[in-house]
């Protein structure tokens, strides 16, 4: 099983459409989660961490929830510039950082 | 600020040869890291450093080398190159006290034949 799991997608969606995106994570002493951005053959960026209480950042929405191990994304009023793969990314102690194999979002017009 | 530049961007390489992955940060950041992307998989640790002098192993260090002798450079070497190194390389930088947030540089396309 592997210690970060999204779903692949594709997830193709109309502007202005709602989309959430799951991510499952085995390792319960897991401390840190973000959300990171990656463009088609480009390098991945930080969107947004993800804190217990939950968190909003515009039009993106993160929540966390430990007892079932499990991060969650949402976007509201999807644009087409949020086209991109979706990174979801755990950090346990000391320096390790695992990351998921990412969703793939479409907006289409 | 540039922030993390990588050379080069594009590589091929027949199967046996040794080549050095330049990676470079101007944002005085303590950590470095090396991933490998591969289709289908997520971004994989390689090597990381903490410090100047420090390195440690990754998930998949087989077949790599690391050294860091400055803040700012942290070079990947591949030691005799095989098909199954072909990937994505990306460096990453972060700061100790931010730590989840890594930048990274825009990774160089390897190809082993």
């Amino acid at each position: 099983r592997k210690e970060v799991e999204q779903d692949p997608g594709p997830f193709n969606v109309p502007e202005g459409a709602t989309v959430a995106f799951n991510c499952t994570y085995s390792n319960s002493a897991s401390q840190s989660f973000f959300w990171y951005r990656q463009d088609c053959r480009k390098e991945p960026k930080l969107l947004m961490s993800v804190y217990s209480s939950g968190n909003e950042d515009g039009r993106f929405t993160a929540q966390l929830n430990r007892a079932s191990q499990y991060i969650s994304l949402l976007i509201r009023d999807s644009k087409l510039s949020d086209s991109a793969t979706y990174l979801c990314v755990v950090k346990t102690g000391g320096f390790k950082t695992i990351f998921g194999a990412g969703t793939r979002l479409f907006v289409k017009a | 600020n540039a922030g993390v530049t990588q050379t080069p961007k594009f590589q091929v390489l027949k199967t046996g040869q040794s080549m050095t992955l330049q990676c470079a940060q101007d944002m005085n950041h303590e950590y470095m890291s090396w991933y490998r992307q591969d289709p289908g998989m997520g971004l994989r640790l390689i090597h990381y450093s903490v410090g100047a002098g420090i390195t440690d192993q990754g998930e998949v260090p087989n077949g790599y080398n690391v050294s860091r002798s400055t803040t700012e450079d942290f070079p990947l070497r591949l030691l005799s190159a095989a098909p199954s190194q072909t990937s994505v390389y990306f460096c990453a930088s972060s700061s100790r006290l931010a730590t989840g947030e890594q930048f990274f540089g825009p990774g160089t396309r390897l190809t082993v034949l």
